[in-house]
């Protein structure tokens, strides 16, 4: 099976702070990668498909690019409903894969 | 709109049987592949099976290979997961999805 590396685990950041997110495969999934963002308790929330595709009313500030093994997901200006666990997921076979998630905290 | 509903977890013992169902309404259900994702507690997402629109492809994850059957009926716009031999490390949040349209999810615990 594909396997997704995804970093950093954990993220500091402060509210207006530019972040970024790596998830890289381990062989080429073309631009079959998603990226969701999740809070307790709550089912993921799709914002990326297609690797750089905005899903229909997430806001701007989220944007995601990369194609073949390297893909990144980027909050251009951190807000605080964004403070959240993210994961990648490739779809480009079968059997998907998930990132093992990058959680996002206050700093 | 998309909606994907659960139903069906719950408490069972070890080496036990549950079945989900998930409702499907929005969309031409028998066009798309539909697929399971489970949770456990604290933990990551992790993909457990794919059907393909007929039900004649299935794929798993090697952990419930022998034990789940997903399955679905085009006809009830519903998707199912069979799960036997259940193990304490099943115990998850299972969520039915539609590609990147999830549900809410349905708690399965396995425990004594």
């Amino acid at each position: 099976d594909i396997q997704m590396t995804q970093s950093p685990s954990t993220l500091s950041a402060s509210v207006g702070d530019r972040v970024t997110i790596t998830c890289r495969a381990s062989q080429s999934i073309s631009s079959w990668l998603a990226w969701y963002q999740q809070k307790p308790g709550k089912a993921p929330k799709l914002l990326i498909y297609k690797a750089s595709s905005l899903e229909s009313g997430v806001p701007s500030r989220f944007s995601g690019s990369g194609s073949g093994t390297e893909f990144t997901l980027t909050i251009s200006s951190l807000q605080p409903d964004d403070f959240a666990t993210y994961y990648c997921q490739q779809y480009n076979s079968y059997h998907w894969t998930f990132g093992q998630g990058t959680k996002v905290e206050i700093k | 709109e998309v909606q994907l509903v659960e139903s069906g977890g719950g408490l069972v013992q070890p080496g036990g049987s549950l079945r989900l169902s998930c409702a499907a309404s929005g969309f031409t259900f028998s066009s798309y592949w539909m697929s399971w994702v489970r949770q456990a507690p604290g933990k990551g997402l992790e993909w457990v099976a794919n059907i393909k629109q007929d039900g004649s492809e299935k794929y798993y994850v090697d952990s419930v290979k022998g034990r789940f059957t997903i399955s679905r009926d085009n006809a009830k716009n519903s998707l199912y997961l069979q799960m036997n031999s259940l193990r304490a490390e099943d115990t998850a949040v299972y969520y039915c999805a539609r590609g990147t349209n999830w549900g809410q999810g349905t708690l399965v615990t396995v425990s004594s």
